[in-house]
């Protein structure tokens, strides 16, 4: 069965420097695919960013980008130029490739605070 | 940009007390889950619907639960006799063709006391 784990339960970040939240994952798949998902106060789960495993080039979304390390099952988020609004839930995810239904398995999450 | 719907945002009700939390997907997408997150853990997979029937569980999703979409647009969940453990955050989530295109909505936090 597929595992995700987040090590860090909790982060912090000055606003407007770089963090970046760890992620790494169990799965005998070759092709699937990774997300992060953000979970603001307000509760609802948005989707930050995410990766084909097939790829080999990081995913990038402005100012958050990943570091995808498939021989290690590692996923890391580089959040730059930290802002207040980034405070939240950070979620990592994984669905597998097969068929299109797929549910999404999560890791526990990292709270990450961001300091004016 | 489109939206999921949960209501009620919270509900509390007694432990052995039925409870029917409602979503409402996102009106062309075709595949519905349901998701609850336990304070303090990590959200965790319950049960995808598609084409009006399950199509896949996990085991958390015993004979206390049910799901079912009524009316072609609402997608409900139902806790038959509820204990103290139920209590968490659910969420809806749904998908239309697309591999990653999930949409989940604000979740419907219940308490059992």
């Amino acid at each position: 069965a597929q595992t995700v784990t987040q090590s860090q339960p909790e982060m912090s970040v000055q606003e407007a420097e770089t963090v970046t939240l760890s992620c790494t994952y169990d799965t005998s798949e070759s092709d699937y695919y990774l997300f992060w998902y953000k979970q603001p106060p307000s509760r609802q789960m948005i989707l930050v960013i995410r990766q084909e495993a097939y790829k080999q080039q990081n995913a990038t979304e402005n100012r958050f980008s990943v570091n995808f390390q498939k021989a290690a099952k590692s996923f890391s988020l580089k959040i730059s130029d930290s802002q207040l609004g980034d405070a939240a839930m950070y979620f990592c995810a994984y669905r597998g490739y097969g068929g299109s239904q797929g549910n999404l398995i999560f890791g526990k999450g990292t709270k990450l605070s961001v300091k004016p | 940009e489109p939206e999921v719907t949960q209501t009620p945002s919270h509900q509390v009700t007694q432990m052995g007390q039925e409870v029917i939390l409602r979503c409402v997907p996102i009106s062309n997408h075709l595949y519905f889950y349901w998701y609850r997150q336990i304070l303090g853990q990590k959200v965790e997979f319950l049960v995808s619907f598609y084409n009006n029937e399950i199509s896949e569980k996990s085991e958390i999703f015993d004979d206390q639960f049910s799901v079912e979409r009524p009316d072609g647009s609402n997608f409900t969940l139902k806790i038959r006799s509820t204990k103290l453990e139920d209590s968490a955050m659910y969420f809806c989530a749904s998908k239309g063709d697309s591999l990653y295109g999930y949409t989940f909505g604000s979740g419907t936090r219940l308490t059992v006391v």
